[in-house]
């Protein structure tokens, strides 16, 4: 049984840096194929990516934001780590992590809301 | 910045057909953009229904289906259900990045 949830602060003030972990269970990132990958929402917006690492441990990210993301994975928690630093207030958002596997990102968590403000 | 272009909203009445596409706006979608599609319902996580074009997962209904349609990626619903009324995104792959698209809000009246 596949599961991940994401964890983090639900309130960050604006130029920090904001730091998620998401903590999976039912594969692993040492796997050939599988990956991990983060999704935000702002509030009554469309979903967007933001990055992705492989189990070679390869990483992609967002055209958009790739200067203020770093992903990184520690496989013996069975966790992938996300931060984006100088957050915004239009950084506000649910942050989702999600399994892709055979180019579908199949199993989602049920997301974090962080609220960016001072 | 590459943009990726969907119906912002459609009707269907129950039963019906209504197909949603999703465009690129780098040209014409292909199975090399391993198209998916998600469907979201307020207040839950997005739900995986079609990836690579067409593929469906275990727990994706019959009634949904995935293709390549005038050079766009299409989900297409037939008979549709009340429960189907929902938010519905695609996404495409760019080259080690992926882009969703806007969303395509999808009322059942």
């Amino acid at each position: 049984q596949v599961t991940l949830r994401e964890s983090g602060p639900a309130l960050v003030k604006p130029t920090q840096t904001l730091t998620l972990t998401c903590t999976f269970s039912g594969f692993s990132l040492n796997t050939g194929g599988m990956c991990v990958s983060w999704v935000r929402q702002p509030p009554g917006k469309a979903l967007e990516w933001l990055a992705l690492i492989d189990w070679d441990d390869d990483k992609y990210y967002s055209t958009s934001l790739k200067t203020r993301l770093t992903i990184s994975k520690d496989t013996s928690k069975n966790q992938v780590v996300l931060t984006m630093t100088n957050m915004d207030p239009v950084d506000t958002a649910t942050y989702y992590c999600a399994r892709r596997v055979s180019e579908s990102l199949d199993y989602w968590g049920q997301g974090t809301l962080v609220t960016v403000s001072s | 910045q590459t943009v990726v272009t969907q119906e912002p909203s459609l009707t269907v009445s129950p039963g019906g057909t209504v197909t949603l596409t999703c465009a690129s706006s780098t040209g014409a979608v292909t199975s090399g953009y391993y198209p998916n599609w998600f469907q979201q319902k307020p207040g839950q996580a997005p739900r995986a229904l079609i990836y690579s074009t067409s593929n469906k997962h275990s727990w994706t209904p019959a009634r949904f289906s995935g293709s390549l349609l005038g050079g766009k990626a299409a989900l297409t619903l037939s008979g549709v259900q009340p429960e189907d009324e929902a938010e519905y995104y695609c996404l495409l792959y760019y080259d080690g990045a992926w882009v969703f698209g806007g969303g395509t809000k999808l009322t059942v009246l």
